[in-house]
């Protein structure tokens, strides 16, 4: 079963700073399964970003995924005030496996 | 525009069993596979199940297989998750989760608000 480590734990940031998430897999896994949620406190995740780099609808172009392999990055270009939130990186290939949680914090 | 709504949540005590529920809307829901994904208080998400779009297959996470069951009825719209044997490690909030495709593999595209179960005496 792949393993999903997500780094830094928490991210502290100033708006309009560039903030760079990392998901780190157990095993090289295919990038068409790779996405990132982001849930803000007391709500429900939504979905960011699919197959490594395709942004959901209505998600702003200045979230962007990268990777391949083992390393994948979710990068926020300016931070905006509703981007403070938690991350999380997942495989949906067999395992479905999601990473612990990247928490980006206002510094 | 899709909507999850989730019921069924509630106090049970250690050993209990519960149903939870969820009704879809605006989605073709048979065709369409579905999930259940949890979250501990203060933790991460867990996925817990999955089943394909006609309920012919379904998958479970090592920590809920043997006593946790799920199903659909797709002339209702709605996705069931039959839980027995409860214990506190089952504590979390439970969410409704559409996937992408009929089958896997899939990402979670739409999210339901969650409901929450807690097991305790």
């Amino acid at each position: 079963e792949v393993v999903l480590t997500q780094s830094p734990g928490t991210l502290s940031l100033s708006p309009g700073k560039r903030a760079t998430l990392s998901c780190r897999a157990s095993q090289s896994v295919s990038s068409r399964y790779l996405a990132w949620y982001q849930q803000k406190p007391g709500q429900a995740p939504r979905l960011l970003i699919y197959g490594t780099s395709n942004r959901a609808t209505g998600i702003p172009d200045r979230f962007s995924g990268s990777g391949s392999g083992t390393d994948f990055t979710l990068t926020i270009s300016r931070l905006e005030p509703e981007d403070f939130a938690v991350y999380y990186c997942q495989h949906y290939d067999d395992s479905r496996t999601f990473g612990q949680g990247t928490k980006v914090e206002i510094e | 525009e899709v909507q999850l709504l989730e019921s069924g949540g509630g106090l049970v005590q250690p050993g209990g069993s519960l149903r939870l529920s969820c009704i879809a809307s605006g989605f073709t829901f048979n065709s369409f596979a579905m999930s259940w994904v949890r979250q501990a208080p203060g933790k991460g998400l867990e996925w817990v199940t999955s089943i394909t779009y006609n309920g012919g297959d379904t998958w479970h996470a090592d920590s809920v297989k043997g006593r946790f069951t799920t199903s659909r009825d797709n002339s209702k719209k709605t996705l069931y998750v039959q839980m027995n044997s409860l214990s506190a490690e089952d504590t979390a909030v439970y969410y409704c989760v559409k996937g992408s495709s009929v089958s896997r593999p899939y990402y979670f595209d739409h999210w339901g608000q969650g409901t929450l179960v807690t097991v305790s005496t």
